[in-house]
């Protein structure tokens, strides 16, 4: 089966760091995908990791540790338009790569 | 502008209806993908395709069907609605497999 978990909502103020987590069960993994999604509009890509450890990328940063089922995207200096869902995304691989997505993590950014 | 372009942006249309939405992948992208969003499911992968081919399926329903074209354009047929298939439906597209995927805006189907 396939279980992907992230907390519903989470809250930061502008100028922190927040970490969001996501723990997955899946049948098959190749990689794990981290979105960025403002309502009502298009998921945008942020990261991708395949081997364990942090990938940056600018103010956001991605981990994966394999072993754990787990990933964690870190935000930081906080931006008021970092304020939108984060998705969590696993790829089983194989070629046959369409995404299972966690629910979201809402975050939002306090003044 | 993630270069993926996706029609209508809006639909609305009555139970029982059929309709299509069309989906340009990024230029030189083989790979298109096709998702439903609705509140209560999150994001759902329904159904992948490779230059042409059928590569995967996913949670599509059997009153869903799509093709993707020589030119590489995707479609994805919607018959027989129903209330609950009223949700944002997004295309994204790769240049293969196992790379990041890229979102076009969505088309939102308003089912009454």
């Amino acid at each position: 089966g396939q279980n992907i978990d992230q907390p519903t909502e989470m809250t930061a103020t502008e100028g922190a760091i927040v970490q969001i987590n996501c723990t997955y069960q899946t049948s098959g993994f190749n990689g794990l995908f981290w979105y960025q999604q403002h309502a009502g509009e298009a998921p945008t890509f942020l990261s991708y990791n395949v081997l364990d450890g942090l990938e940056e990328k600018g103010r956001f940063s991605s981990f994966l540790s394999r072993s754990k089922g787990y990933s964690y995207l870190l935000l930081k200096e906080l931006q008021m338009k970092d304020s939108a869902s984060y998705l969590c995304a696993v790829s089983k691989g194989g070629g046959a790569d369409g995404l299972t997505f966690g629910k979201g993590t809402h975050l939002i950014i306090q003044p | 502008d993630s270069g993926v372009t996706q029609t209508p942006k809006h639909l609305i249309t009555a139970t029982g209806q059929r309709v299509t939405l069309r989906c340009s992948p990024r230029s030189g992208d083989l790979s298109v993908y096709w998702y439903q969003q609705s509140l209560d499911q999150g994001l759902q992968f329904l159904i992948q395709y490779y230059n042409g081919e059928e590569r995967a399926k996913g949670n599509i329903l059997e009153r869903f069907s799509a093709q993707q074209f020589p030119d590489l354009h995707s479609e994805l047929n919607l018959s027989s609605l129903e209330l609950g298939d009223s949700a944002l439906y997004f295309c994204a597209s790769s240049a293969s497999t196992n790379l990041e995927q890229y979102f076009g805006p969505g088309t939102r189907l308003t089912v009454t």
